[in-house]
């Protein structure tokens, strides 16, 4: 089955600065590949989201890029804010597929 | 709509005890699931649902039961339950079409003593 490892497991940031995360993945048909944020006592949220049949996307602030002959896939954050301070997950999935969780990096960013 | 809705938000049981998670969603969604998260750590799935009367299990499925009669909720149940089963219990439903999007449940914080 599918196993998604994530790293680092800790991030800490100087606000202004950028933050980037790693997931790997095994399974080669995966193709979906979201990202979410979990804020303290929270649920998590979907940021972003990819497919395999593109390799970087883009929404404000944050990227996510994807080598799938590598099998794997980054978050990037810039401009970093405290308020982006929180859990972040990555996931990898697809049709007919559970999602597999990656466990999680703690993003600290420092005023 | 309201999304995925969950009850209770907390509850304490005892050791033995059992209670049934409540998860409803409105947005039709075929596709349900339970995962557990302990403090710290990621989100491992329990059971899963693909439609009404049909479900399987996760990677943490013991102690624990589905069922799935409508398409609207998927209630988990907790036989004898145990210190082990202390976590935070997020239900979430999923879209395949056109976006394959989950969407999560506020959650509910269970301790077991």
């Amino acid at each position: 089955g599918e196993n998604v490892e994530q790293h680092p497991s800790t991030l800490s940031v100087q606000e202004g600065d950028s933050a980037v995360i790693k997931c790997t993945y095994s399974d080669s048909a995966s193709n979906y590949f979201p990202w979410y944020k979990q804020e303290l006592g929270k649920r998590p949220q979907l940021i972003i989201d990819i497919r395999s049949n593109v390799g970087e996307k883009k929404d404000q602030r944050i990227a996510v890029t994807l080598n799938k002959t590598a099998k794997h896939f980054s978050l990037h954050i810039t401009e970093t804010q405290p308020e982006d301070s929180a859990v972040y997950f990555c996931a990898a999935g697809g049709y007919g597929q559970n999602f597999v969780f990656g466990p999680g990096t703690r993003l600290s960013v420092l005023p | 709509n309201a999304g995925v809705t969950q009850t209770p938000k907390f509850r304490i049981l005892k050791i033995g005890q059992s209670m049934t998670l409540q998860c409803a969603q409105d947005m039709n969604h075929n596709y349900m699931y339970w995962y557990r998260q302990d403090p710290g750590m990621g989100l491992k799935l329990i059971y899963y649902s693909v439609g009404a009367g049909i479900t399987d299990k996760g990677e943490v499925p013991n102690g624990y039961n589905v069922s799935r009669s409508t398409t609207e909720d998927f209630p988990l149940r907790l036989e004898l339950a145990a210190p082990s089963q202390t976590s935070v219990y997020f239900c979430a439903s999923r879209v395949s079409s056109p976006t394959d999007t989950q969407y999560f449940g506020p959650g509910t914080r269970l301790t077991v003593l």
